[in-house]
């Protein structure tokens, strides 16, 4: 049974950078999309971005210019980094695993996140 | 702002079917996924793609799309299912963004 966990540090002064890193057991690291989503306090989710095994990321655009998600196969670990932070930064951060299923014919494209970690709290505060 | 659109807050009687809809261009192309988060809980994946559930959701959780819109169905809902849930797709620019609706706050009376 596959599961991540998820580490870093919880406290941040505004400015610096946010950093939290992700280590899947029990299952391959290849094949997947993996994401990071977070969700401020009493609010939804949002979903910061995503990397593969071979190192392609996408970002949320309205964080793109802060964000970077980075994947060390060896360790079958992925990390986020997010620079910049500011009190609206605070918010409980997850890691998940994505899958893509996509068939040409009939066309089809579904998206899912099956597996996710526990999340940790992130507080920025001067 | 979110490109996907659900109800804030649905309310269901004990063992009374409920369904939670999420809006949103993209959903003409992509199926949605469904996400159940308690308080103080990580999400847990209930439905995606046609009307799929993952090993131990129970079969009272079933999806439908139709046109712009997905929906989760609660058939004779439980105490246990109040919740908050999350649809999340592909965004509708055709790149490989994920978006998530806003949330429904499910409360069992």
């Amino acid at each position: 049974q596959v599961q991540l966990q998820q580490w870093g540090a919880g406290l941040l002064k505004p400015s610096e950078t946010l950093s939290l890193t992700c280590a899947v057991y029990g299952g391959s690291f290849s094949g997947y999309y993996w994401s990071w989503i977070r969700q401020p306090p009493g609010k939804g989710l949002e979903w910061i971005g995503e990397i593969n095994h071979s190192g392609s990321t996408n970002y949320n655009p309205s964080l793109k210019s802060r964000v970077t998600i980075s994947v060390d196969t060896s360790k079958n670990q992925f990390s986020l980094k997010l620079s910049s932070v500011t009190a609206a930064d605070t918010a409980v951060y997850y890691c998940a695993r994505g899958v893509v299923v996509v068939a040409a014919t009939p066309y089809y494209y579904y998206y899912y996140m099956d597996v996710w970690g526990k999340g940790t709290t992130v507080t920025v505060s001067s | 702002s979110s490109e996907l659109t659900q109800d804030p807050a649905v309310s269901v009687a004990l063992g009374q079917t409920v369904r939670i809809t999420c809006q949103g261009d993209s959903l003409r192309s992509y199926y949605a996924s469904w996400y159940q988060q308690k308080p103080g809980q990580a999400p847990v994946l209930v439905i995606y793609g046609k009307n799929n559930r993952p090993s131990g959701i129970p079969d009272r959780f079933s999806g439908s799309s139709s046109g712009n819109t997905a929906s989760l169905t609660i058939t004779g809902a439980q105490a246990e299912d109040e919740a908050d849930y999350y649809c999340n797709s592909r965004d509708s620019s055709g790149n490989h963004l994920r978006v998530f609706g806003g949330g429904t706050k499910l409360t069992v009376l």
